[in-house]
Parts: structure tokens; sequence; C-alpha cells
């Protein structure tokens, strides 16, 4: 089955570390998204790649990193530079850019104390 | 620049109907429609592309209306299954923004 895949559902880290979370999707999409959604907030976009080798920041990029270097895959990096990284992360994927519709992954649920 | 939802929140008993607002202040190419239901991923409901055009998908139907850079979503005899959060993206051709979102409980 095609999809979008996000590892682990829930992830716990210490203050001052950085923390990869897996975003894979087998649907041959070439843009790929992540959005932080806060308790009773909407979706605010971190980062964004439309092709590989390429991203762009979105809303709310600073104390993330990400990287494309394959078409199916785009991890995303918490820093420790990032003040208040809990959150639910969501990734997405779409077949071209932002018009088209978006597939989102189950989400991973980090928890910084 | 993110789009703004009203109402924030609403509350409903099976078979009423409901709207859900999305204005925003720049001009839109396009704007989308998702639901999420609590602690799980957003969910496709649909795209309205600019031209006014006005869709449908079971008894869930949405209108765009370029000029005012509106939209509007429509929920007809809601069922429990209904609902959940709804969140409207708004694109101008270079990302999607969304909204803060609209909650709606569907009551028996």
């Amino acid at each position: 089955d095609g999809g979008i895949t996000q590892s682990p559902k829930y992830l716990f880290r210490k203050e001052g570390q950085n923390v990869t979370l897996s975003c894979e999707q087998n649907l041959n999409h070439d843009a790929m998204y992540w959005y932080r959604q806060d308790p009773g907030q909407g979706l605010r976009l971190i980062y964004y790649s439309q092709i590989v080798n390429d991203f762009q920041k979105g809303d709310i990029a600073e104390g993330y990193s990400v990287s494309r270097e394959k078409k199916e895959s785009f991890p995303l990096t918490v820093t420790s530079a990032q003040k208040n990284p809990t959150a639910f992360y969501l990734c997405a994927s779409s077949i071209a850019g932002p018009s088209y519709e978006q597939y989102f992954g189950p989400g991973t649920r980090l928890t910084v104390t | 620049q993110q789009p703004v939802q009203s109402p924030q929140a609403v509350i409903l008993r099976e078979g009423e109907d409901a709207v859900i607002n999305c204005s925003s202040s720049k001009a839109l190419y396009s704007v989308h429609w998702y639901r999420q239901k609590h602690g799980e991923a957003p969910v496709f409901l649909m795209i309205l592309l600019k031209g006014g055009e006005q869709k449908g998908h079971e008894k869930i139907s949405a209108s765009f209306n370029e000029k005012k850079q509106q939209s509007s979503l429509y929920l007809t005899a809601s069922q429990l299954s209904y609902s959940g959060t709804y969140f409207c993206g708004t694109d101008n051709t270079d990302k999607l923004i969304f909204g803060t979102g609209t909650r709606l409980q569907v009551f028996p």
C-alpha cells in the first residue's frame, strides 16, 4: 500500500539534544512538507521541498533543519536551538506543489523535558 | 497571512447543518479543506480552484469566492462521523497556509 510513514510515533528527549524525525513516502510524490501542531492550534509550516536536493523555509523554520537527498525521504532535525520543541509533528507529501492534495503521515509526538 | 476561520467551534445534533467559513487577506489560487480527528493526521476533503466553483463530497460541499478571497464549507444532515477539527488551507501558488481550525462536535 502506498502512503507516508513517520517514526517513531512518540519520542522523548532531554533538553539540549538534537533529534531527527523520520518521514518516508512511497507515493512517488515530488513535494514534501513538515508541519508543527500545538494543542488547539492549526498546522504551521516548518519546511517544504518541491524537488530532490532543494527545500525552502516555511513560517517557523528557526531551530529546525531538513535534507532531501532522496525523493522518498525528508527527515527533520529538531535542534537544541528550537526553544519550544514539544509538539506534534506532521509530514505530508503531494504529487507536485501546494495546489495539489496533501497526504499526511500519522505524526510524531515529540516531548522534550 | 494565516486564513481566519469562523466559527472556532460548533456543536450539532445529528441531522443538523453547519457552515464553516475561511477568509484570507491575500489573493488565492486555491483553497483546500481537511478534517482531523483527535490524535490523528488530517484527511483531505476537497480542493477548490479559483473560478468560483463549488464542489461536493457526500453531504459535504464547499464554495470558493476568489474576489472576496473566501471559502465556505457546508455540512448537511451531519453524522457522528463528521466530528473533528476542520482546517482550510489557502494557496497563493507559493505554499499552503492553514487556518487555526474549527472544532465540530456532533452528538446523537
